[in-house]
């Protein structure tokens, strides 16, 4: 079965700092992607970034990239140089044959002045 | 302005009474997905429709029934029958497009049933 696990409940980062927040994924599919979402305290979901299981290159969007480690199952959301207004819940997420999409538990980022 | 609408923002309901939220999108894309998040906890999906009038269960599809007559629109209907209906609910639509699968997500409908 298709499983997301997000083992970083909760984090404290210093401002301009750079962050990773972990993403294991279990999946039997070839074809898969891997999707990061921000949920501010305001409820509203903001795509971050995206993979595809073929893809040979890590993905980045500005100060967002996605470490891809296929063997490892592994795809870990790094951000560089923290804002303040990085502060939200984080959610990876993956998409998998005939459309389908799971979502892990999230970690909750807080940034530190 | 495209995007996707969902409202209302907040609803209350009596247990026991059906209600459905509505999710309207006018960005021309293919697929649209419900999601239900309760506090603190990731999205779990209920229902999605890759195309007009098919749709499928996700992953807690039970006391939950919806409709995809137009390619515009995908309500949900949370009937009696859900046994913790209160929670927040997130629509989502997606274009489908080969190496494009972001999802567009509505702002969102707080459900209260007391």
């Amino acid at each position: 079965a298709q499983k997301i696990t997000q083992t970083q409940p909760g984090m404290f980062v210093q401002e301009k700092e750079a962050v990773t927040l972990d993403c294991t994924y279990d999946t039997s599919d070839q074809s898969y992607g891997l999707f990061w979402y921000k949920q501010p305290s305001s409820g509203e979901m903001i795509f971050l970034i995206y993979q595809g299981s073929y893809d040979e290159q890590n993905a980045t969007e500005g100060r967002y990239s996605l470490n891809f480690q296929k063997a490892r199952k592994s795809a870990n959301l790094v951000i560089s140089a923290s804002q303040l207004g990085d502060s939200a819940m984080y959610f990876c997420a993956m998409i998998y044959r005939d459309d389908k999409i799971i979502f892990g538990k999230g970690t909750r980022l807080h940034i530190l002045p | 302005d495209g995007g996707i609408t969902q409202s209302p923002k907040y609803l209350f309901r009596k247990e026991g009474q059906n209600v459905t939220l509505s999710c309207e999108q006018n960005l021309n894309h293919d697929a649209m997905y419900w999601y239900r998040q309760d506090p603190g906890q990731g999205l779990r999906l209920i229902y999605y429709s890759q195309i007009v009038n098919d749709f499928q269960k996700g992953d807690i599809a039970e006391g939950y029934s919806v409709s995809r007559e137009k390619k515009e629109s995908f309500p949900l209907t949370v009937t009696s029958a859900q046994k913790n209906p209160t929670a927040f609910y997130l629509c989502a639509s997606s274009p489908r497009d080969r190496g494009t699968y972001e999802q567009y997500f509505g702002p969102g409908t707080r459900l209260t049933v007391t």
